[in-house]
């Protein structure tokens, strides 16, 4: 079974500062993909960024850095200079093997306060 | 291309009644998906297609929920009778087959049943 865990149901930080989501997960796959969606007040959800299991470097897209390990099924986000833009619901999703359908955790509400 | 689109973006309806809700994937996408959120269950997949075909219906709530998908550019979620507890907003996805692509989403459908 494939579960996904994001255990802060909100947290807020002040603009241009730094921030840090959390997220475990469990799989038996030994080759899956993790995922960090956006989700604004419009509810469009948005990919920020992807990390294959399978290599050791840690994905960046610009602002947004993930501190992946492995051994310890830990996922995490960094937002760094924090902009008012980046308020919105932040979730968590694990890619499984064999099916591309993503399993999702229960999304940390993030403020970005002015 | 305009992505995922989803109708209509808000539907309200009495318990008893059926709706049905629509998506376009993204043109050249082989898979689609339909999520269904609400604040206490979070994201939760319903159905999944791969090439027209249902491949994962696991999700499915209950018989009184049924998905479609004629053709590679359209597909249904229908629920017949609606029932309160079935107010939620519901997002289609589509993606290309294969482990770690991306989900593009629709704007969701938010279902509300009086």
């Amino acid at each position: 079974a494939q579960t996904v865990t994001q255990s802060q149901p909100e947290m807020s930080v002040q603009e241009a500062e730094t921030v840090t989501l959390s997220c475990t997960y469990d799989t038996s796959e030994n080759n899956y993909y993790l995922f960090w969606y956006k989700q604004p007040p419009s509810r469009q959800m948005i990919l920020v960024i992807r990390q294959e299991a399978y290599k050791q470097q840690n994905a960046t897209e610009n602002r947004f850095s993930v501190n992946f390990q492995k051994a310890a099924k830990s996922f995490s986000l960094k937002i760094s200079d924090s902009q008012l833009g980046d308020t919105a619901m932040y979730f968590c999703a694990l890619g499984r093997t064999g099916a591309n359908n993503l399993f999702f955790g229960t999304g940390t509400r993030l403020t970005v306060i002015p | 291309d305009a992505g995922v689109i989803q109708s209509p973006r808000h539907e309200v309806t009495e318990m008893g009644q059926e709706v049905t809700l629509r998506c376009k994937p993204i043109s050249g996408h082989n898979s689609l998906f339909w999520y269904r959120q609400t604040m206490m269950r979070g994201l939760e997949l319903l159905i999944y297609f791969n090439n027209n075909v249902p491949i994962d219906d696991s999700g499915m709530p209950e018989d009184r929920f049924s998905a479609k998908m004629p053709n590679a550019s359209f597909s249904t979620l229908k629920i017949q009778p609606s029932e309160p507890r079935d107010s939620a907003v519901y997002f289609c996805a589509s993606s290309l087959t294969g482990l770690g692509t991306e989900a593009f989403f629709g704007q969701g459908t938010r279902l509300t049943v009086v």
